[in-house]
C-alpha cells in the first residue's frame, strides 16, 4: 500500500511554456503532499508543502508564482511550472503523508527538460 | 538550520561484503531519523527510521542505530545482495505531525557486483 504516481514521468518543453506535472497517491488519502526539486549529484530540495484545500506553503527561495501548486483532493496535486525556462530544467518528485502520521511516500519522479 | 551530510560516493561492492554508509547531521531539538532507498526507476521508499536516542530502526537486513552524542546515524548490512544496488538517502525530521518535514542528505550511490 502507499503508492504515488507522478505523470508524466518525463517531458521536454520549449522556454516560455508552461508545464503541469500531476501527483495521485493511489490507495491513500494524503492529506499534506511535498514537492521536491533534485538536482544532480545533490540532495532533494523541499519546495513547497500543501495541504488539502489550503494554499501551498513555499520553503525561502521558492518562487510562488512560478511553481504553481493545487492540491485540490485527497489524492491529487499538481505542480504548475508557469513560463519554464532552461534553468528550471531538473528531477521533480512529490511525496504524500496521511494524516496524523510522519511517513511520507513519495512518487517515481519527473524528469523535466526545458529547450 | 538542519543539515545532514553523506559519505562521498558511489559505493561498489562484491555480493555477501559488509556495508557500512556513513550519516551525520546537525539539527536543533530531537529529531527523528530516516534511511530512504530508491531503486532503479522507483521513488524514494522508507527503508528504517529511528524517533530517539539509542534507537535502532531495521529492515531487510539493514540497521543504523540512532547515536546522539555522536550525532550519528549510520546504515549497515552484514552481507549485500545485488538487489541491493540503489541509491540511499539519509533524512532526518526535526518536528512530529502535521509541522514535520524531511530533510535530506545528497544520496548515495550502491552498486553490488555478482
Amino acid at each position: 500500500g502507499a503508492v504515488v504516481s507522478q505523470h508524466p514521468s518525463r517531458v521536454i518543453c520549449k522556454s516560455g511554456t508552461s508545464v503541469k506535472i500531476e501527483c495521485r497517491s493511489l490507495d491513500f488519502q494524503a492529506t499534506t503532499m511535498f514537492w521536491y526539486r533534485q538536482f544532480p549529484k545533490k540532495s532533494l530540495m523541499l519546495m513547497a508543502t500543501s495541504n488539502e484545500g489550503s494554499k501551498a506553503t513555499y520553503e525561502q527561495g521558492v518562487e510562488k508564482d512560478k511553481f504553481l501548486i493545487n492540491h485540490a483532493s485527497l489524492t491529487l496535486s499538481t505542480l504548475t511550472v508557469t513560463s519554464a525556462h532552461p534553468e528550471d530544467s531538473s528531477f521533480y518528485i512529490c511525496s504524500g503523508r496521511r494524516q496524523g502520521t510522519d511517513t511520507q511516500y513519495f512518487g517515481p519522479g519527473t524528469r523535466l527538460t526545458v529547450l | 538550520g538542519n543539515s545532514v551530510t553523506q559519505m562521498e560516493g558511489p559505493v561498489t561492492l562484491s555480493e555477501e561484503a559488509f556495508l557500512t554508509i556513513n550519516c551525520t547531521y546537525t539539527a536543533t531539538g530531537y529529531p527523528s531519523l530516516f534511511w530512504y532507498v530508491q531503486y532503479p526507476g522507483e521513488g524514494l521508499q522508507l527503508l528504517l527510521k529511528a524517533t530517539k536516542a539509542d534507537d535502532k530502526g531495521s529492515n531487510k537486513g539493514f540497521e543504523a542505530t540512532y547515536r546522539k552524542e555522536t550525532t550519528s546515524f549510520h546504515l549497515e548490512k552484514g552481507s549485500v545482495q545485488v538487489s541491493d544496488s540503489a541509491v540511499y538517502f539519509c533524512a532526518l525530521s526535526d518536528q512530529t505531525g502535521a509541522n514535520s518535514k524531511l530533510t535530506f542528505g545528497k544520496g548515495i550511490t550502491l552498486s553490488v557486483r555478482p
